[in-house]
C-alpha cells in the first residue's frame, strides 16, 4: 500500500515569505503528526491532528500552524519565514491516538526548506 | 519534561564487530519507546515500540531491551547496510501521538 506522501519534496523560500507543505497519510490512517528536524535540535514536535482538530501542539511560535481535512490529509504553513526555518519537515501518520502502536508511526520521506 | 538521551553521538565499527546504542530517557509516565533508522534524505523507518521493563524484541541483527530508564539497541555482527542513524523516541502518557525524540546515534559499519 502507498506510503505516507509529502510534497514538494524540496522547497526554497525567502525570509519573510510564507510557505505551506503538504501530507497525505497512508489510506486509513487518521491521525497526521508533524516534525521539525534540524541538525542541532534533532526531531521536534509540532503538532498532531485527528478528525479534523489539533489535539497536541508543540513549543513552536505561532508562526507554525497547521490543518487537517475530512480525507485526513493534512497542511502546515509558516508565515513570515526566518533562515531559522531551515530544516526537514516530516509528518508521520497513524491509524487513532492515545495508544502507542506496536507497528510504530510511519514518516514521510519529509520537505527539505531553505530559507534565504 | 520528558527527555531523552542517546549515546555515542556516533560509532565506528568494523562489519562482524558487535555492539550497543543507548538510550537513557525521563518521562512522566512510559505509553512506549520506539526505536527508528533513518537514512540520509529519507524519513525515519520504524523498527520497535518497547512498552515495559525487561521487555526484548528481534528483528535480524538488531535486538531492542528495555529498563526503567534504559533502552539498549544490540548490534549483532552488523553489515555495511546498517550504516545509519538510529533514534530513539518516548511517548508519554496522555501525550497523545506526541513522540520525544533522541538527537540520534550515526552508525558506521566498515567493510
Amino acid at each position: 500500500k502507498a506510503g505516507v506522501t509529502q510534497t514538494p519534496r524540496y522547497l526554497i523560500k525567502t525570509r519573510g515569505q510564507q510557505v505551506t507543505l503538504s501530507c497525505s497519510p497512508i489510506s486509513g490512517h487518521r491521525s497526521v503528526s508533524w516534525y521539525q528536524q534540524t541538525p542541532g535540535q534533532g526531531l521536534q514536535f509540532l503538532f498532531e491532528y485527528f478528525s479534523e482538530t489539533q489535539r497536541n501542539k508543540g513549543n513552536f511560535p505561532g508562526r507554525f500552524s497547521g490543518r487537517q481535512f475530512s480525507n485526513s490529509r493534512s497542511e502546515m504553513n509558516v508565515s513570515t519565514l526566518e533562515l531559522g526555518d531551515s530544516a526537514l519537515y516530516l509528518c508521520a501518520s497513524s491509524w487513532g491516538i492515545g495508544v502507542s502502536p506496536s507497528y510504530g508511526y510511519t514518516f514521510g520521506s519529509g520537505t527539505r526548506l531553505t530559507v534565504v | 519534561e520528558d527527555q531523552v538521551t542517546q549515546s555515542p553521538e556516533a560509532l565506528r565499527l568494523q562489519e562482524g564487530e558487535s555492539s550497543s546504542l543507548n538510550c537513557s530517557y525521563t518521562v512522566s509516565g512510559l505509553r512506549g519507546l520506539f526505536w527508528y533508522r533513518q537514512d540520509p534524505g529519507k524519513g525515519p523507518e520504524f523498527l520497535f515500540t518497547l512498552y515495559s521493563a525487561g521487555e526484548e524484541k528481534e528483528k535480524e541483527r538488531l535486538k531492542a531491551t528495555l529498563t526503567k530508564k534504559e533502552s539498549f539497541l544490540h548490534i549483532t555482527a552488523p553489515k555495511p547496510e546498517d550504516s545509519a542513524t538510529y533514534l530513539c523516541a518516548v511517548q508519554a502518557i496522555g501525550a497523545n501521538s506526541k513522540l520525544t525524540f533522541g538527537k540520534g546515534i550515526t552508525l558506521s559499519v566498515r567493510p
